[in-house]
This record gives C-alpha cells, structure tokens and sequence, in this order.
C-alpha cells in the first residue's frame, strides 16, 4: 500500500493564480482531510470529507475548495492564490472520525 | 476555548537521558487523544491513541500514558534518531460534531 500520496511536492505560485493540490489513499478510508502547517503553529483543518459526494469546512476553509467524487481522491482547490495561503499542506484519511489519521508527506506552497 | 498546549516547546537531551513530553489540554468530550512524531520534510507519523484515563501504551523506548487533563509521553534512554517533533492531537466533541485539536509539538533533539 502506498498510503496517503501527495502532489505536487513543491510549488511556487503568483498572487492571484490557482492550482488544485492532489491526494490520494489507498486504504480505502472514508473520511479525508486537509491540514495546513505554518510555522510555531499547530495543524489547522482547512476542510474535510467524510465519504464521496460529502465534504464540509473545518477551522480555516476561506480561500480554498474542495470535491470528492471518489473515495480514494480529494483534491484541494486554491482559486486566487494570496500571500496568506503559504503554507505546508497535508492531507490525512482515516476509516472513522475516531480512528488514527494517516498522514501524507505534504505539498509546500509557496505564494509570492 | 478548546484548547491543547504541549510544553516544553523545545528539549534537548543528551543520549541516554530520559525524560517527559506534556501534553494538556481543556477541551469538552474527550473522545481519544493521539501522540505523533514528525520529522523535518514529512508528514506526521502516528505513534498511540488513548482513549481513556489510566490508559498507557508502549513502543519500543516511547510509552503515553493519559490522565482527565493531561498526556504524558515518556522517553526512555532515548538515541539520536528519537529526534523529531511530538505532536499532540485531542479528539473531541465541537460545534455539533467531532474535531481534532492539534498542539503545537515538542521539539525533541537528542544529541550522541
């Protein structure tokens, strides 16, 4: 199994561009998620699914989008990309809200 | 407010010193109370869940134990590789739904 995969690793973006961060799982999990990690700051739920077709906002959902038509894919869409949006991102899936969450190895944006 | 603070934010140890990471939190309805390790680069790394007060777990030189206000990861005759960052996560009733809480994490170095 592969887990939890991310692309892209990095990228650079412009103010106002956009660009769809990609995530996958292959442990056929139902709830998935999205974290963003700034630096001296806890993770922060930006948004997440609990199962194809079903998605709502967590903590910081402003900015950003999200779909999930299938139950391996989730991907995080930044429609005008802002200064404020660099950031580590990382998504996470798990089988149930109370079980572990497994973590991918995270896209880090940068926004200039 | 929800809250989780890990202290201390930083520790150095030198290799075989044992020591305790702390995780306190004040949240409503406590469902689990997770330990990650994070290192630079990556994602976080699942470690233990605690579901319960009085409940402890063990892997290898690591072992959490959980109290109604506060986690404690202890480390024991830790080597160079221990080294990374320890997060926190509470699981916890919010707004109508569940919610993980993260800290900030523990920077741990240890050092030959």
């Amino acid at each position: 199994n592969a887990g939890v995969t991310q692309t892209p690793k990095f990228r650079i973006l412009k103010i106002g561009q956009s660009m769809t961060l990609q995530c996958a799982q292959d442990m056929n999990h139902n709830y998935m998620y999205w974290y963003r990690q700034d630096p001296g700051m806890g993770l922060k739920l930006i948004y997440y699914s609990v199962g194809a077709g079903i998605t709502d906002k967590g903590e910081v959902p402003n900015g950003y989008n999200v779909s999930r038509s299938t139950t391996e894919d989730f991907p995080l869409r930044l429609e005008l990309a802002a200064p404020s949006q660099t950031s580590v991102y990382f998504c996470a899936s798990s089988y149930d809200y109370r079980e572990t969450q497994y973590f991918g190895p995270g896209t880090r944006l940068l926004v200039l | 407010e929800d809250q989780v603070t890990q202290s201390p934010e930083a520790l150095r140890l030198q290799e075989g010193e044992s020591s305790s990471l702390n995780c306190s939190y004040t949240v409503s309805g406590l469902r689990g109370l997770f330990w990650y390790r994070q290192d630079p680069g990556k994602g976080p790394e699942f470690l233990f869940t605690l579901y319960s007060a009085g409940e402890e777990k063990e892997k290898e030189r690591l072992k959490a134990t959980l109290t109604k206000k506060e986690s404690f990861l202890h480390i024991t005759a830790p080597k160079p590789e221990d080294s990374a960052t320890y997060l926190c996560a509470v699981l916890h009733s919010g707004a109508g739904s569940y919610q993980l809480t993260f800290g900030k994490g523990t920077k741990l170095s240890v050092i030959p």
